[in-house]
């Protein structure tokens, strides 16, 4: 698992509530990355960061945004959530892309 | 942009048997990497295997060996000696090599492989 951690690991919200889910890391990499998982979807990229306020788009990025103001840290925020975006959340991280354990966000 | 397409929904095995589960991608990339990843019942993601496509020679760890056909875009991922512990969905995913820019993973959709006892 390379020192990644998520949390929350669970979280249940309400539509329109905004959401943060938080990425930290110990081994110092530079990339970090955020995807969500959905049924037949496999892992979808969301947005990743290539530095500290270094980050970009990836394939799914509407309705999310990032930030990383620390080498370690790599929050993913929904400002508004939706019921589309119930879906479980991996973090991941390093050159060979090692996972975090998933957050499971349900957005009633 | 990349595609990867798993063919194979779902798979069954019986414990000491072979399995091999099929992957194939869309690049027009020359330099990129190929991984399996295993995803049991817990939702941890793991890394199963890596290739390097300028490698010609199949990657292998311990049961778990690939089949890489570069020309025909084609990464399958064998199990010998099957294991009640291999019961996962298992991805295969594609990164280009581009060491300026983010290496990210696109994902195939998954093949649910359970072995049986």
């Amino acid at each position: 698992d390379a020192g990644i951690t998520q949390s929350p690991r669970h979280k249940v919200t309400e539509t329109g509530t905004p959401v943060t889910l938080r990425c930290h890391q110990t081994e110092n990499h530079r990339y970090m990355y955020w995807y969500r998982q959905d049924p037949g979807h496999g892992l979808r990229l969301i947005h990743y960061s290539y530095g500290v306020k270094d980050t970009d788009k990836g394939e799914v990025s509407d309705g999310y945004s990032v930030s990383r103001s620390k080498t370690e840290d790599f929050l993913l925020t929904l400002e508004s959530a939706t019921s589309s975006q119930t879906s479980v959340y991996f973090c991941a991280a390093g050159p060979k892309q090692f996972f975090g354990p998933g957050t499971r966000l349900t957005v009633l | 942009a990349q595609t990867v397409t798993q063919s194979q929904p779902e798979m069954s095995v019986q414990e000491a048997e072979t399995v091999t589960l099929s992957c194939t991608y869309d690049t027009s990339e020359n330099n990129y990497y190929l991984f399996w990843y295993k995803q049991p019942p817990s939702r941890q993601m793991i890394l199963v295997i890596r290739q390097e496509a300028y490698k010609q020679q199949n990657a292998t760890e311990n049961r778990f060996s690939v089949n890489f056909q570069k020309a025909a875009k084609s990464f399958s991922l064998k199990i010998s000696d099957s294991q009640l512990g291999d019961t996962a969905m298992y991805f295969c995913a594609f990164m280009k090599h581009d060491n300026n820019a983010g290496n990210m993973l696109t994902f195939g959709g998954g093949t649910r492989l359970m072995v049986k006892p």
